[in-house]
């Protein structure tokens, strides 16, 4: 969905780095959401905010951390890279005033932790 | 917390016959529960959803049916077709809106 847009697509990275995932989004949510996503494991949250001042922890957080920068940005860290986290990363928003929970996904980053 | 469990985990099928995917979950809380299809290279997309206070619910070859009792739902594609292959993800939501996914179903429609 091109309203949710993740920098970089592809990273290749080495142990103990420190790396930023960024989304940008123009739905005007105010929900966003990382997922990490492995076969045969399906995705799994990371963390979400709810609002600009609101950040939690998901089912996975340790390694990780968060930025909410605007209503429309929500950077992932990892702020020492370790192989394991090698994944995909997906970026996702919903909006609580529709009425449901749908949630809106971008196109992922595929991070490689060597 | 929320657990779901999905099944199969691959599901091969031939064009024009059916397949069915279902999901079981564990908190009587959830009231949310849509199906994503992921193509390759591509984010999940919601391709329908249904909610606690209805059985079943229909999109053109698409359906999707709730037991609460039982906490399960399924995914029923009819007349299948080579677009139809893909990656697909059931969840459930509570009323905060946090969705847990089970693990994928990679669904392959053969000509």
């Amino acid at each position: 969905d091109a309203d949710v847009t993740q920098t970089p697509r592809n990273r290749i990275t080495k142990t103990g780095k420190r790396i930023m995932l960024e989304c940008s989004q123009t739905k005007g949510h105010d929900r966003m959401y990382w997922y990490r996503q492995d076969p045969g494991l399906g995705l799994r949250l990371i963390y979400y905010s709810f609002d600009v001042k609101d950040i939690n922890k998901g089912e996975i957080s340790d390694g990780y951390s968060v930025s909410r920068q605007a209503q429309a940005k929500f950077s992932l860290s990892l702020e020492s890279a370790i192989p394991n986290q090698t994944a995909l990363y997906f970026c996702a928003t919903s909006d609580p005033g529709l009425g449901y929970n749908e949630q809106f996904f971008g196109p992922g980053t595929r991070l490689t932790v060597l | 917390g929320e657990n779901v469990e999905q099944h199969p985990s691959t599901l091969s099928v031939q064009e024009g016959d059916s397949a069915v995917i279902k999901c079981t979950y564990s908190d009587s809380a959830s009231n949310y529960f849509p199906w994503y299809k992921q193509e390759l290279g591509k984010g999940p997309q919601l391709i329908i959803d249904i909610r606690s206070n209805v059985g079943e619910k229909k999109d053109q070859r698409i359906a999707v049916t709730l037991n609460k009792t039982a906490k399960h739902f399924s995914l029923h594609i009819t007349e299948t077709q080579p677009e139809d292959s893909a990656v697909y993800f059931c969840a459930a939501s509570d009323s905060w809106g946090k969705l847990q996914f089970g693990a994928g179903t990679q669904v392959v429609v053969t000509p």
